[in-house]
């Protein structure tokens, strides 16, 4: 099965907002509310950004927010700041192979 | 607090087996189930399995299976990932997870380098 599609790279200024989709097929991304979203810093492990589609796990800013519509999640940052430069996945939950990702999207703040 | 700390780095020849272990600590071992995952140099992550640290119950992606297998040892609350048959291609970083509700990871390893070479 293939990784879910985000874009290879995004970019914006501090104080702006992004937002970064994941796209993927009925059969995992519009399945199912099981979408999470990862931040990954350079030699670091992934960081659990937000899970279940929209929730955020205890101790991560609500300037990050998640949203799905059809068959694409999108994870929106606001008030973008230097230190959230970093790689970002989404996964899925699917029914053929219990968990997919996506490629992956560079983020660089302008 | 929650942790997770891998074994190091392995140095493997092509057709050799790597096991990587991933001590837990901090919480219920057996509650939840740990995932494994491995990112080459450079590229996205990948989803390797799953277990069960209850139940040694396990579930490979299909691009694994017959050459992985998930284990564990409860009385040190420990994870293990063995890989088999090693090519060059699987050089890469394997992390272990904490699954945390249907298909999330909330507490993740600090990684482990496999590195397969003549």
């Amino acid at each position: 099965q293939s990784a879910l599609t985000q874009p290879a790279s995004v970019s914006g200024s501090p104080g702006q907002s992004i937002t970064i989709s994941c796209t993927g097929t009925s059969s995992d991304v519009g399945g199912y509310n099981y979408v999470s979203w990862y931040q990954q810093c350079p030699g670091k492990a992934p960081k659990l950004m937000i899970y279940d589609v929209t929730k955020r796990p205890s101790g991560v800013f609500n300037r990050f927010s998640g949203s799905k519509s059809g068959n694409t999640a999108s994870l929106t940052i606001s008030g973008l700041q230097a230190e959230d430069e970093a790689d970002y996945y989404c996964s899925s939950y699917t029914s053929s192979t219990h968990v997919l990702f996506g490629g992956g999207t560079k983020l660089t703040v302008l | 607090q929650v942790q997770l700390v891998q074994s190091g780095a392995e140095v493997k020849k092509p057709g050799a087996s790597v096991r990587v272990s991933c001590k837990a600590s901090g919480y219920t071992f057996t509650s939840y189930n740990i995932n494994w995952v491995r990112q080459a140099t450079g590229q996205g992550l990948e989803w390797m399995g799953w277990m069960n640290p209850n139940s040694g119950d396990t579930g490979y992606a299909q691009k694994f299976q017959g050459r992985v297998t998930m284990t564990r040892d409860t009385s040190i609350t420990t994870a293990y990932m063995e890989l088999r048959s090693l090519r060059s291609e699987d050089t890469a970083v394997y992390y272990c997870a904490r699954n945390f509700g249907v298909a999330a990871n909330d507490y993740w390893g600090q990684g482990t380098l496999v590195t397969v070479s003549s």
